[in-house]
């Protein structure tokens, strides 16, 4: 089992839906995540950096944790056919500089 | 533009030969990180650097497999006698200590 699970999509919502992006991890002691963004054949892009439980807001996207159930989540509201991309969840514990990342979830938002 | 930056793009190279890449990271990060992904994948950690100092190597990162960043500044990643499988994307990526990782564009190997 794969330490961090994430559904490799594709996902296919209209413009304008709310969209969930989920991962599920097995190590209790992550305590950063962070959600990329790649779009193809490019470098992953940084989108939201949270430390342990809560939520976190930056613009349309919201970045949820919750480390009991092991398991968080990214919100994109008003997606956009610019939002198309796949959606990497990743996550280190401490100080450590590893990051484990999920397999990634492939977006499509069509017109 | 003062991301981190990669270079070559792609390579195409055939069975046995070497190839060397190079990773320049953003200026003021101390910690570069080198990772791996292929299709339809997540990256994988290869190796990272703090300064010049190599502090970590996956399992993933053969005998074939040698980085270096010899004055702490650009890095570079070198794979002799490349094999079919070790066509994928190398990232690069960079850090001020353990805070959030920048990625590069990433260098595309196909290995014929």
């Amino acid at each position: 089992q794969k330490e961090v699970e994430q559904d490799p999509g594709p996902l296919s919502v209209p413009e304008g839906a709310i969209v969930s992006l989920n991962c599920t991890y097995s190590n209790s002691a992550f305590q950063y995540f962070m959600w990329y963004r790649q779009y193809s054949r490019k470098g992953p892009e940084l989108l939201m950096y949270t430390y342990s439980s809560g939520n976190k807001e930056d613009g349309r996207f919201t970045a949820q944790v919750d480390k009991s159930s092991k398991y968080i989540s990214l919100f994109i509201r008003d997606s956009q056919p610019s939002d198309s991309a796949t959606y990497l969840c990743a996550m280190k514990p401490g100080t450590a500089s590893k990051l484990t990342f999920g397999t990634g979830t492939r977006l499509q938002v069509t017109l | 533009d003062t991301g981190v930056s990669q270079d070559p793009r792609h390579k195409i190279t055939k069975r046995g030969q070497n190839v060397t890449f190079r990773c320049d990271p953003i200026s003021e990060h101390n910690r570069l990180y080198w990772y791996r992904q292929t299709l339809g994948q997540g990256p994988e950690f290869l190796t990272y650097f703090q300064n010049e100092a190599q502090l970590e190597k996956s399992r993933l990162l053969s005998d074939r497999f040698s980085a270096e960043r010899p004055k702490g500044s650009f890095s570079t990643l070198e794979i002799q006698r490349t094999e079919q499988g070790d066509s994928a994307m190398y990232l690069c990526a960079s850090s001020f200590d353990s805070f959030e990782q920048y990625f590069g564009p990433g260098t595309r190997l196909t290995v014929t």
